[in-house]
């Protein structure tokens, strides 16, 4: 059964930037019945698309953060991965990693657990 | 940006019947938007209820059911249990790869 586990550091100073890893297990990354995205979640409030990624690379952003945000894939290693320039305390949240099924209906059909990023000196 | 909105709260009482709601800030939801649901208890990540509308997720009671509801998608919970309490989550399909979340509805059972 396919299974997704974020992974990255907890702790991100200001200014720099946050990295995170999603690793797929059960299924293979480069299903044609999938994109792959990112969620988060800051604390106390609603979820945040971030992004979305299919295994040939293409890339969807949301566009209040396109201009900070890069998701990549690698296939060899089942992971695609996130990238967050120039962070600040806003960007505090958890962040989820979700599968995005396409086989007629599109909907984020399975989720991670999510991974506590805090932004703070 | 297009706003997707959801009443911030709501309350029902145990064994009745609540209907969330999922719009636009501008225009009207439809199966086009292929809207989808989520549950969310503190703590957990979100649970995958209701998606193309009205289709459930495995797993899923069927006191759960998806519809549109005049111009907005609309989650219904017939005979409300103790562990409905959550937040719920809608999401819409805006095109061009874009997705947009509701700001959610924390519900409340008493």
């Amino acid at each position: 059964q396919l299974q997704l586990q974020e992974s990255g550091p907890g702790l991100v100073k200001p200014s720099e930037t946050l990295s995170l890893t999603c690793t797929v297990s059960g299924g293979s990354i480069s299903s044609s019945n999938h994109y792959w995205g990112w969620i988060r979640q800051p604390p106390g409030k609603g979820l945040e698309w971030i992004g979305s990624i299919y295994y040939s690379g293409s890339t969807y952003y949301n566009p209040s953060l396109k201009s900070r945000v890069t998701i990549s894939v690698d296939t060899s290693k089942s992971q695609f991965s996130l990238k967050v320039n120039s962070v600040t305390a806003a960007d505090t949240a958890v962040y989820y990693c979700a599968s995005l099924s396409r086989t007629g209906h599109w909907y984020f059909d399975l989720w991670g657990r999510g991974t506590l990023v805090t932004v703070s000196s | 940006q297009t706003v997707v909105t959801q009443e911030p709260s709501f309350s029902v009482s145990p064994g009745g019947t609540v209907t969330l709601t999922c719009g636009l800030s501008s225009g009207s939801v439809s199966t086009s938007y292929y809207p989808s649901w989520y549950q969310q208890t503190p703590g957990q990540a979100p649970r995958t209820l209701i998606y193309g509308t009205n289709t459930r997720s495995s797993g899923v009671p069927d006191r759960f059911s998806g519809s549109i509801l005049g111009n907005r998608a609309a989650l219904t919970i017939t005979g409300a249990q103790a562990d409905d309490e959550s937040d719920y989550y809608c999401v819409l399909y805006m095109g061009s790869g874009i997705w947009v979340f509701g700001g959610g509805t924390k519900l409340t059972v008493l």
